[in-house]
């Protein structure tokens, strides 16, 4: 399967550590988004990457998450302190030019 | 920025019966909307999208219309079976290099009852 790859599924961390979620594109997709989802509501972009270049951050990307794309392939989002109010689903999503984009399988995250 | 309204928010249906989602957007330059399907701790996966120069349009089971003069756009899903069983979501974008944020609804969760 060629999908949109996220790492890791899961993730249960202490509030103030540091997490970090990969997510491996669609291969040859230029685009690539960072989505949060709380449980009951549809995802809210974060932000968004064309090629290595990040393009839009929605400001609830606060200054404690930070999303890379290095080389235009795989991306990562860290949150640096983590906050309770940062459990969430993570998802990554690409695609190729405008619109349609495809979602991974998002990474859990739950703070303690 | 964009809104989306999505409703109704839980929908019970009998095995065979068709099932209505409604969303209406705020924007519009919007000019793409797409619906996904969610199951319980999977991501959102694309069920079928319409352009904004199109009316309608189906694929099998499912079918959506938009009336972009009132700003709203639908699912059907005909013929509803268990595995349809999920949370709906719909989307609306507005392309392009710095609109190509997806505005999602609040998701309806379908229920379909064998």
């Amino acid at each position: 399967d060629t999908g949109v790859s996220q790492n890791p599924r899961h993730k249960i961390t202490k509030r103030g550590q540091n997490v970090t979620f990969r997510c491996d594109p669609i291969s040859e997709h230029n685009r690539l988004y960072w989505y949060r989802q709380t449980l009951g509501q549809g995802p809210e972009f974060l932000t968004y990457f064309q090629n290595e270049a990040q393009l839009e951050k929605s400001r609830l990307l606060s200054d404690r998450f930070s999303a890379e794309r290095p080389k235009g392939s795989f991306s990562t989002l860290e949150i640096q302190r983590t906050e309770q109010g940062d459990s969430a689903m993570y998802l990554c999503a690409s695609s190729f030019g405008e619109n349609t984009i495809y979602f991974g399988e998002g990474s859990w995250l739950t703070v303690v | 920025g964009e809104n989306v309204e999505q409703h109704p928010s839980t929908l019970s249906v009998q095995e065979g019966d068709s099932a209505v989602i409604k969303c209406t957007y705020s924007d519009s330059a919007s000019n793409y909307f797409p619906w996904y399907k969610q199951e319980l701790g999977k991501g959102p996966q694309l069920i079928i999208d319409i352009r904004s120069n199109v009316g309608e349009k189906k694929d099998q089971r499912i079918a959506v219309t938009l009336n972009k003069t009132a700003k709203h756009f639908s699912l059907h899903i005909t013929e509803t079976q268990p595995e349809d069983s999920a949370v709906y979501f719909c989307a609306a974008s507005r392309g392009g290099t710095t609109g190509n944020q997806f505005y999602f609804g609040t998701g309806t969760s379908l229920t379909v009852i064998p």
